[in-house]
C-alpha cells in the first residue's frame, strides 16, 4: 500500500530564517506531489503541485519554493521566512493520469515563525 | 473557474442526532467532487468520493453524499453522529484531469455534544 511521510512535525523558526520541509511518497512511482497550506481561520490553499521529476508549477505568488529532486521527494523550501508564511502544511499525492483523481494527504506540519 | 461553498461554518449537533453537512459548487464543466475529514492537529483523510456513477456514494463509517447535478451540490449527511465525529470537514472539487489539483471549501466544524 501506498503511504506519505512528511517532516518535520512541528517547526517554530524566527523571520528571516530559511526553511525546509521534505515529503515522501512509498509504495508508487511517477506520483503527483502537491503541497498546500492551511492558514488559521482559512480553508486549504494549494502552493505547488508536480507532475514529475523538476517539474513545478507555482499556484500563488510567495515568499516560498518547491523541488523535486527524485520521482517521491517532493520539497517545500525559503530562504528568509515572514510572519504571513506561519500555518499548517500539507503534502499531498496522487496517481498520475487518469488515476490522478483522489488525492491523498500526509499528516501535515505546523510552521509557525516568530 | 470553479468554487466551493460549504453553507455553514459550524455545526452543533447533539450526539445519536442526524446530521447534514452542506456543500453546492460552481463549474462551467463536469467535475469530481470529494468529502475529507480533518481530526484536530492532523491530516486529511479522504471520507468518500464522487467520480461517475450512482450519484450516492457511501463511507466506511456510516456518512453519506448525494451529488446532485441540477442544484450543484454534493451535501454530507450521516443519520447518528457520534462524539468521535467531531472534527472539520472540507468538501472539494477537481477537474478530471491528469493532474487533480482540488478546490477547497473553507470547511465545517461538526461539534458532537453528549
Amino acid at each position: 500500500s501506498q503511504t506519505i511521510h512528511q517532516w518535520p512535525a512541528t517547526l517554530v523558526q524566527p523571520v528571516g530564517s530559511p526553511l525546509s520541509l521534505e515529503c515522501t511518497v512509498e509504495g508508487t512511482s511517477n506520483p503527483n506531489l502537491y503541497w498546500y497550506r492551511q492558514a488559521a481561520g482559512r480553508g486549504l490553499q494549494l502552493l505547488f503541485y508536480s507532475v514529475g521529476i523538476g517539474q513545478i508549477s507555482s499556484e500563488v505568488p510567495q515568499n516560498l519554493s518547491a523541488s523535486r529532486p527524485q520521482d517521491r521527494q517532493f520539497i517545500l523550501s525559503s530562504k528568509k521566512l515572514l510572519l504571513s508564511d506561519s500555518g499548517f502544511y500539507l503534502c499531498a499525492w496522487s496517481g498520475s493520469g487518469t488515476a490522478g483523481n483522489t488525492i491523498y494527504f500526509g499528516e501535515g506540519s505546523w510552521l509557525t515563525v516568530v | 473557474a470553479q468554487s466551493v461553498t460549504q453553507l455553514d461554518s459550524q455545526v452543533p449537533v447533539f450526539e445519536e442526532a442526524p446530521v447534514e453537512l452542506r456543500c453546492n459548487y460552481s463549474s462551467s464543466v463536469s467535475v469530481y467532487l470529494f468529502w475529507y475529514v480533518q481530526y484536530p492537529n492532523q491530516g486529511l483523510q479522504l471520507l468518500l468520493k464522487y467520480l461517475s456513477g450512482s450519484t450516492l456514494v457511501e463511507s466506511i463509517n456510516g456518512f453519506e453524499a448525494e451529488f446532485n447535478k441540477s442544484q450543484t451540490s454534493f451535501h454530507l449527511r450521516k443519520p447518528s453522529v457520534h462524539i468521535s465525529d467531531t472534527a472539520e470537514y472540507f468538501c472539494a472539487v477537481s477537474l478530471p484531469s491528469n493532474t487533480g489539483k482540488l478546490i477547497f471549501g473553507q470547511g465545517t466544524t461538526l461539534q458532537v455534544k453528549p
